[in-house]
């Protein structure tokens, strides 16, 4: 099983800064079958990036994904009011899928 | 626009089975995968498996001896059971289209194991 490590746990930031999110494999990823999600309280989480580096639609440009095998990031290059949410990424290469435990974005 | 819901008790006693039906709205079943995601309250998401239009399935092993996924395409439905509950399968289940990179959700439903 490929366990997903996501660091920070909490991110405390301000409007308009940048969010580094920082999601790590305990295996290499096959093909970059890596997924970002946004989650706010009370909803399901919101497709945000699949790919490792692909928008899903109706994503804003503001995020972006990349990396490759193990070590993989999400960007959110100014952070809106709306942003501030728990962040999952999902690694769906290899059975089992599995998440990482999550990052939570929080206003400073 | 693709919808999914659950639907089913939100109260389950121990020992019993979890039965959810998932009702896919504005598209066609066929041609997917559909897969079941559960959250326990205030912790993280968590893959229970999946199934093909055509009824191939794939468990997570750590629930897979209790799980079973199944689907009525007549219905445009599929289904989770999962047996013996316990406190620990407390959760938001969230049905989801695709096996990963999911980009449909259901609302999800709070279902409470508890005497």
């Amino acid at each position: 099983e490929i366990v997903l490590t996501q660091s920070p746990g909490t991110l405390s930031l301000s409007p308009g800064e940048r969010a580094t999110l920082s999601c790590r494999a305990s295996q290499s990823v096959s093909s970059s079958y890596l997924a970002w999600y946004q989650q706010k309280p009370g909803q399901a989480p919101r497709l945000l990036i699949y790919g490792a580096s692909s928008r899903a639609t109706g994503i804003p440009d503001r995020f972006s994904g990349s990396g490759s095998g193990t070590d993989f990031t999400l960007t959110i290059s100014r952070l809106e009011p709306e942003d501030f949410a728990v962040y999952y990424c999902q690694q769906y290469g290899s059975s089992p899928l599995t998440f990482g435990p999550g990052t939570k974005v929080d206003i400073k | 626009q693709v919808q999914l819901q659950e639907s089913g008790p939100g109260l389950v006693k121990p020992s019993e089975t979890l039965s959810l039906t998932c009702t896919v709205s504005g598209g066609s079943i066929s041609s997917y995968y559909w897969s079941w995601i559960r959250q326990p309250p205030g912790k993280g998401l968590e893959w229970i498996g999946y199934i093909y239009y055509s009824g191939s399935t794939n468990y997570n092993p750590s629930l897979k001896s209790r799980v079973t996924i199944s689907v009525d395409t007549s219905k445009n439905q599929f289904s989770l059971k999962l047996s013996s509950v316990t406190a620990a399968d407390t959760a938001v289940y969230y049905c989801a289209r695709e096996v990963g990179a999911s980009g449909y959700w259901g609302q999800g439903t709070l279902v409470t194991v508890s005497s």
